[in-house]
Order: C-alpha cells, then sequence, then structure tokens
C-alpha cells in the first residue's frame, strides 16, 4: 500500500502507562507529521518530524524517525483517558504535489481509566 | 479564528440523488484538500484545489464526483448520482501555502448516509 503501515492497528491501556504507535512507510519523505482523530471529530495536527530530525518532543508526546528503517513511532507518556482517539501518521506526496498528505491506516488507542 | 467549516454535519441521500458538501477554508488559507474516511479505516486523499484551480485530482473517482473552490465562496464536492458505497465520511482541510511542511487543518466532516 502506498499508505504505509501502521501497527498496532489497536491498542488497549490503563491510565498512566505509556503507549507506542508506529508507522511505516515506502519512499523517501521531507518531514512525517502524526495527527489525532476523536470520534466523531476530524484531524488535529500533534507534531511534524523533518527528514533530518531523530527525535522530537512536544509535552507528554514524543516522535522518533528511522530515515534508513522508513519508520517513525510516536510515544505518549502518562496516558490519560482523554487521549483515547485514533493516531495517524501522514506523509507528504511526491515532489510537486503541493501540501497534499497521504494518511496511515492509523492506530486506535483506548485508554482505561 | 474560526477553524475549517464542512456543512452539513449529516447529510442522507437516496440512491441516485445528488450530494453537496461544503468546506470554508480557514481565514487566510487557499488550499483546500478533501478526503474520505470508510469506517474504522483512514483518510483516503480525494483532491486538491487552490483557488479558482483543481492541483491534483488523483484520488477523485473518474465518474460521478467533481470539486471546485471558486474565488469567492466555499469549496464544493459534488457526488451526482449517489450509491451506497459512497456512504463514508468526507473531511476537508486547508493549509496557507501548498508545502508539505505544513500541517493541515481539518474540519469535523460531512457524514454522508445513502439510503
Amino acid at each position: 500500500s502506498q499508505q504505509g503501515e501502521e501497527d498496532p492497528q489497536a491498542l488497549s491501556i490503563q491510565e498512566g502507562e505509556n503507549a507506542t504507535m508506529n508507522c511505516s512507510y515506502k519512499t523517501s519523505i521531507n518531514n512525517l507529521q502524526w495527527y489525532r482523530q476523536n470520534s466523531g471529530r476530524g484531524l488535529v495536527h500533534l507534531i511534524l518530524i523533518r527528514s533530518n530530525e531523530r527525535e522530537k518532543h512536544s509535552g507528554r508526546l514524543r516522535v522518533t524517525l528511522d530515515t534508513s528503517k522508513k519508520s517513525s513511532s510516536l510515544l505518549i507518556t502518562a496516558s490519560r483517558a482523554a487521549d483515547t482517539a485514533s493516531y495517524f501518521c501522514a506523509r507528504g506526496g511526491r515532489e510537486g504535489q503541493g501540501g497534499k498528505l497521504i494518511f496511515g491506516q492509523g492506530t486506535e488507542l483506548s485508554v482505561k481509566p | 479564528n474560526a477553524g475549517v467549516m464542512q456543512n452539513p454535519r449529516h447529510l442522507v441521500r437516496r440512491r441516485g440523488q445528488e450530494a453537496r458538501l461544503r468546506c470554508s477554508p480557514m481565514k487566510g488559507h487557499s488550499h483546500v484538500y478533501w478526503y474520505r474516511q470508510l469506517p474504522e479505516e483512514g483518510l483516503k486523499f480525494m483532491v486538491y484545489l487552490q483557488k479558482e484551480n483543481i492541483i491534483d485530482e488523483s484520488g477523485m473517482p473518474k465518474e460521478r464526483f467533481s470539486a471546485e473552490f471558486p474565488k469567492e465562496g466555499p469549496s464544493i464536492l459534488r457526488i451526482q448520482q449517489v450509491v451506497r458505497g459512497d456512504s463514508a465520511a468526507y473531511f476537508c482541510a486547508s493549509s496557507p501555502q501548498g508545502l508539505t511542511n505544513s500541517p493541515l487543518h481539518f474540519g469535523n466532516g460531512t457524514r454522508l448516509t445513502v439510503t
């Protein structure tokens, strides 16, 4: 699939635990973005990591990128029930395709109180 | 500063009718993207428009689907002669520039149900 793969498809954890989601892709990238989608809502941008970066933090989020393995991971530390959502990675299209993003299939995270 | 506005939130159409989905991008954004999401799936790119121009329609079905983004007014995604398989959530996103290093800002979608 050109859209890449995310795993796991679904993840269920207890509040306070860490959640790790992985994303693999097939083509070269300029950057990789992560988004969250709450049930019935649109996607919200979380973090963007550039191809020359290996790790990036934002609050309780940590994103890593390994361009040699064409993979990225999103770590949510000390999870809360409010983190329950679907999480998607997204990469840009080919050069010259403007701001179009191609999304993975997503990981559905459930955080139990 | 209002976000991306989509309407209607829910739309029910009978097979064979037309569906019109509207999207007003964020203020100052001239790039609009439409995506379709089937239940339990990710977003599939449909079309990318800039004011009065279709930049990339590689994800649009060849028949029955069309999109526009006029100089004035919202972007419209139009589906003619809807079929049950068109039932999905349709999301619009916008960005100020058509750059891959810009986040997209999404609306809350239009959920189309074809009966």
